[in-house]
């Protein structure tokens, strides 16, 4: 079974620029999440969605953070303008929605931002 | 505000010895705990969980220890071996809010 695939590995920017992190989740894991993990700090959610559906997006900063599932599928999440705080490892997880198995998500290799 | 407190940054431990991780949480709704493991470069990868009804949950050579009356929450691993070197982090969710706060994780090192 092919795990969780995450796009671009590393990425080096300035501050101000665009960047834009693609995931694509196991096949049939309907829960896809995008966390952020700063140096020295466990994973923060940033964004949660059931298929298509947002369930959860409330530490996700909006005015420069944004996300879409495409077809409830591959996601996609973009921060527009990038910050120097911005620079952190971006994990993408998944999970099949079913009882207990809900909570064990399954993660990505990440990619790593740094915003110079 | 940290609800999951991992104290210990790192822990170093000879092979074929004991391990025990240590978290603490703070918000008693917290009804179900989690241990994911992370290898450099990698994401974390699931280990062992365990129910705020049960106190202890066994997988192998790891063992979950929950004391609700403490909140708090131990991994043992035993026998210790080299490949176990990673870091390990605790997280907990509550409810039917599955959202999992994480612990800023402990390096275990295993020394051969």
């Amino acid at each position: 079974e092919a795990g969780v695939a995450q796009s671009p590995r590393y990425k080096i920017i300035e501050k101000r620029q665009s960047v834009a992190f693609w995931c694509n989740p196991i096949s049939g894991h309907a829960t896809l999440y995008w966390y952020q993990q700063i140096l020295g700090q466990g994973p923060k959610l940033l964004i949660q969605f059931q298929n298509n559906g947002v369930v959860d997006d409330s530490q996700l900063p909006k005015d420069r953070f944004s996300a879409e599932r495409l077809k409830g599928v591959d996601s996609t999440l973009k921060i527009q303008p990038a910050k120097l705080e911005d620079s952190a490892v971006y994990l993408c997880a998944s999970s099949f929605r079913t009882g207990l198995a809900f909570y064990e998500q399954y993660f990505g290799p990440g990619t790593r931002l740094t915003v110079t | 505000d940290q609800q999951v407190k991992q104290n210990s940054p790192s822990l170093s431990v000879q092979e074929g010895r004991i391990s025990i991780l240590n978290c603490d949480y703070t918000n008693s709704m917290f009804d179900y705990f989690l241990w994911y493991k992370k290898y450099p470069a990698e994401g974390p990868t699931f280990l062992i969980s365990i129910s705020s009804i049960k106190d202890k949950n066994e997988d192998g050579r790891f063992t979950v220890f929950l004391n609700k009356s403490a909140k708090h929450l131990s991994l043992h691993i035993v026998p210790s071996q080299p490949g176990d070197s990673a870091v390990y982090f605790c997280a907990a969710s509550e409810g039917s809010n599955y959202q999992l706060i994480w612990g800023a994780g402990t390096k275990l090192i295993i020394k051969p």
